[in-house]
């Protein structure tokens, strides 16, 4: 079953609007959750990293007043993609690395396909 | 510059064949390749962790193997089956600048009847 859990798993929302996205490590305390967007046929690129407790490391060119992450607790984190525009149409994945498994590995949510109309 | 390229971008088999995906890297100083399966809409799941000791991993029908010296690295599919229709993502981890991985861009399989 999955271990990392987004939600939700589509939204559609109206442009200026804000959509938060949350992504939930189940059974295992994540102290770092990172965060990705994909476009279609493309990799997934890394935007942020979130620590829990402290403020999230964004990528060169992730604008951190667009997409704000809160990491309050050990098992969840959140991206608000604030304002949103029809640009900021694409698939947002989280994913956790914790010590389930094997130490350090990486595991991905299911992803959040936004639409901006 | 740290890159995965993967080959070959797409790819087409018939099923019951087996294929072979190709991950060549320019990551350094190398952690560990990992080698994940996306289908269409969901989130990567991962297939193999390996280290750079390791030069074979199995994992059911998928094997991949590394070679540390050429940094190159390949992931096999035997028997391959409709399920197995999917993105498959090479990603290279390195110790420098904070443990970051480098995702490669994909190899789109299709497997069809």
């Amino acid at each position: 079953g999955a271990v990392v859990s987004q939600h939700p798993s589509r939204v559609i929302c109206k442009s200026g609007t804000s959509v938060k996205i949350e992504c939930r490590s189940l059974d295992f305390q994540a102290t770092t959750m990172f965060w990705y967007r994909q476009f279609p046929k493309q990799s997934l690129m890394l935007m942020a990293t979130s620590n829990e407790g402290s403020k999230a490391t964004y990528e060169q060119g992730v604008e951190k007043d667009k997409f704000l992450i809160n990491h309050a607790s050990l098992t969840l984190s959140t991206l608000t993609v604030t304002s949103a525009h029809p640009e900021d149409s694409s698939f947002y994945i989280c994913s956790a690395r914790g010590y389930r498994g094997h130490p350090g590995e990486l595991f991905f949510g299911e992803g959040s396909r936004l639409t901006v109309l | 510059k740290n890159q995965v390229e993967q080959s070959p971008q797409s790819l087409i088999i018939l099923e019951g064949k087996n294929c072979t995906l190709q991950c060549n890297y320019t990551v350094s100083p190398f952690s560990n390749l990992r080698w994940y399966k996306q289908d269409t809409g969901r989130g990567p799941v991962s297939l193999t962790i390996m280290t750079f000791s390791e030069n074979t991993k199995s994992n059911g029908r998928y094997t991949a193997t590394l070679d540390a010296d050429t940094k190159q690295s390949s992931l096999h599919i035997t028997a391959s089956q409709l399920s197995d229709s999917a993105s498959y993502i090479c990603v290279v981890r390195y110790t420098g600048g904070g443990n970051k991985l480098t995702f490669g861009t994909g190899t789109q399989l299709k497997v069809e009847l």
